[in-house]
């Protein structure tokens, strides 16, 4: 069964410092993993997803994730944060055709940009 | 024009009402669902449909009710409303076909609150 942790429900950091979302998955399969972004009263879009290429993966808006098998993780990060990057994000597995290719969702994390 | 469509973006009603929150996609997508956003908990699936003769129980399915009355048109409906189904509701769709990992594309949100 597929399952997805998620560590820390609330994040700050100030403008221009480091952002760092954990993510951490349990699957039975090699896995695909997304990172869904929510902006205030938007529904979610896709930031990024790993689909077993490169283990390092670019997203929009300066993100990208890196697929650590060993640490069973898929933690987003971005170099500079900017006060447009304050949303709610939501990492997401996917045991492809071995549960249906249904998501299962972890349960978000709100990054909150300081000034 | 955005690609799935969810109609009302916000609907307050009173204990009891009957409710229909419709979603309609031009994706092209077999697949769709309907999730549940409560704060804290994530997303939650209610039902989903791998097509239009299939419908599928989601993890929380009790007191709701979908009907797939088309490939693009998939509503979800709460017989008699109570004040702890006031969420924020998301219609989804997917495909099976192309690289099959199960990727989800969302509609806006349809925001219920149950006085």
């Amino acid at each position: 069964a597929q399952s997805v942790t998620q560590l820390g429900s609330h994040v700050s950091v100030s403008e221009g410092a480091l952002v760092l979302l954990r993510c951490n998955y349990s699957s039975s399969v090699p896995p695909y993993l997304f990172w869904y972004v929510q902006y205030p009263n938007q529904g979610l879009q896709l930031l990024l997803k790993y689909t077993s290429a490169a283990t390092l993966v670019k997203g929009i808006n300066g993100f990208e994730a890196e697929f650590k098998k060993s640490e069973t993780s898929f933690h987003l990060t971005k170099p500079s944060a900017h006060m447009s990057d304050a949303a709610e994000y939501f990492c997401a597995v996917s045991e492809g055709n071995n549960a249906g290719n249904m998501l299962t969702f972890g349960g978000g994390t709100r990054l909150m940009v300081k000034p | 024009d955005a690609d799935v469509t969810q109609t009302p973006r916000n609907r307050i009603t009173k204990t009891g009402k009957r409710i229909m929150l419709e979603c309609s996609q031009t994706k092209g997508h077999d697949r769709m669902y309907w999730y549940r956003q409560d704060p804290g908990l994530g997303l939650r699936l209610i039902y989903y449909s791998f097509d239009v003769k299939d419908i599928n129980k989601g993890e929380i399915s009790d007191g709701y009710s979908v009907s797939r009355q088309a490939q693009a048109k998939f509503s979800l409906s709460l017989e008699s409303a109570i004040p702890n189904q006031t969420a924020l509701y998301f219609c989804a769709t997917s495909s099976w076909a192309g690289e099959g990992t199960g990727e989800l594309f969302f509609g806006e949100g349809s925001r219920l609150t149950v006085l």
